[in-house]
C-alpha cells in the first residue's frame, strides 16, 4: 500500500535558521500531498498542500514542492521562529479521501 | 464557527475495561474520519463515515472497536474490552462532501490502558 517516510527528529534549530524536513512517498498514481502541523495541546492543522506534480504549496513562510521524479515533498522555511516549534506530519491522500501519514517530525526552535 | 471537538481529552483505564470516545464534527460536514497514533508512530486511518454510513472501515484493528454515527452528526468509538496495545491518541476529522475536501482535525483523545 501507499506509504510516507519522513526524517526522524527531533530537529533542533536556533531562531532564524533554515529548516528542511524531508518527506518521500510511495504511491500508485499521483496523490495529493500535504503537510500538517500539530502545536502543543492542539489538533492537526493543514499547513500546505499540493495536488499535482511541480505544484508548490506555501503558507506562513513554509514551502513544499511536489516532485514526481523523486517522489518527494520536502518542507522548507527560510527563517524559523520559536513559535514554529511543533510536530510536522507529511501525508498523502489515497482514493476515498483516506490520509496516509508519516511518523511526524518534532521541531524545536531555540531563542 | 466551532471546530471539531473530542471528548474526553484524556482517558486512563484498566485492561479489560470499556471506553467510549466521542467526536463532534464541524456542523454541515458529512465526512467524518477516525485516526489513531500509537507510541509516537504514524497516524493511521481507522474508518470513514459519510453521514451515518460507514464508507470505509478497513483500518479498524479488530472487532473490539465499534464506531457509530447515529443521525449523521456526532460519532462514538467504543473499545471493548481495551487491551494495552490500544493506548495512543485517537483523532477525529471532518470534511465537506467535495472531492479532496480539506480534513479538519480535533485535538485528539489520549487513551492510556494500564
Amino acid at each position: 500500500g501507499d506509504s510516507v517516510t519522513q526524517m526522524e527528529g527531533p530537529v533542533t534549530l536556533s531562531e532564524e535558521a533554515f529548516l528542511t524536513i524531508n518527506c518521500t512517498y510511495t504511491a500508485t498514481g499521483y496523490p495529493s500531498l500535504f503537510w500538517y502541523v500539530q502545536y502543543p495541546g492542539e489538533g492537526l492543522q493543514l499547513l500546505l498542500k499540493a495536488t499535482k506534480a511541480d505544484d508548490k504549496g506555501s503558507n506562513k513562510g513554509f514551502e513544499a514542492t511536489y516532485r514526481k521524479e523523486t517522489t518527494s515533498f520536502h518542507l522548507e522555511k527560510g527563517s524559523v521562529q520559536v513559535s514554529d516549534s511543533a510536530v510536522y506530519f507529511c501525508a498523502l491522500m489515497e482514493y476515498g479521501n483516506k490520509l496516509v501519514f508519516g511518523a511526524g517530525t518534532i521541531l524545536r526552535v531555540k531563542s | 464557527e466551532a471546530g471539531v471537538t473530542q471528548f474526553p481529552s484524556h482517558s486512563v483505564i484498566e485492561k479489560g475495561q470499556t471506553v467510549t470516545l466521542r467526536c463532534d464534527p464541524i456542523s454541515g460536514h458529512d465526512n467524518l474520519y477516525w485516526y489513531r497514533r500509537v507510541m509516537g508512530k504514524e497516524i493511521k486511518f481507522l474508518l470513514h463515515f459519510v453521514k451515518e454510513s460507514k464508507q470505509d472501515e478497513s483500518g479498524m484493528p479488530n472487532n473490539r472497536f465499534l464506531a457509530e454515527r447515529t443521525g449523521g452528526t456526532y460519532s462514538t468509538l467504543k473499545v471493548q474490552p481495551a487491551e494495552l496495545e490500544d493506548s495512543g491518541v485517537y483523532f477525529c476529522a471532518s470534511s465537506q462532501l467535495t472531492t479532496d475536501g480539506e480534513q479538519f482535525f480535533g485535538p485528539g483523545t489520549r487513551l492510556t490502558v494500564l
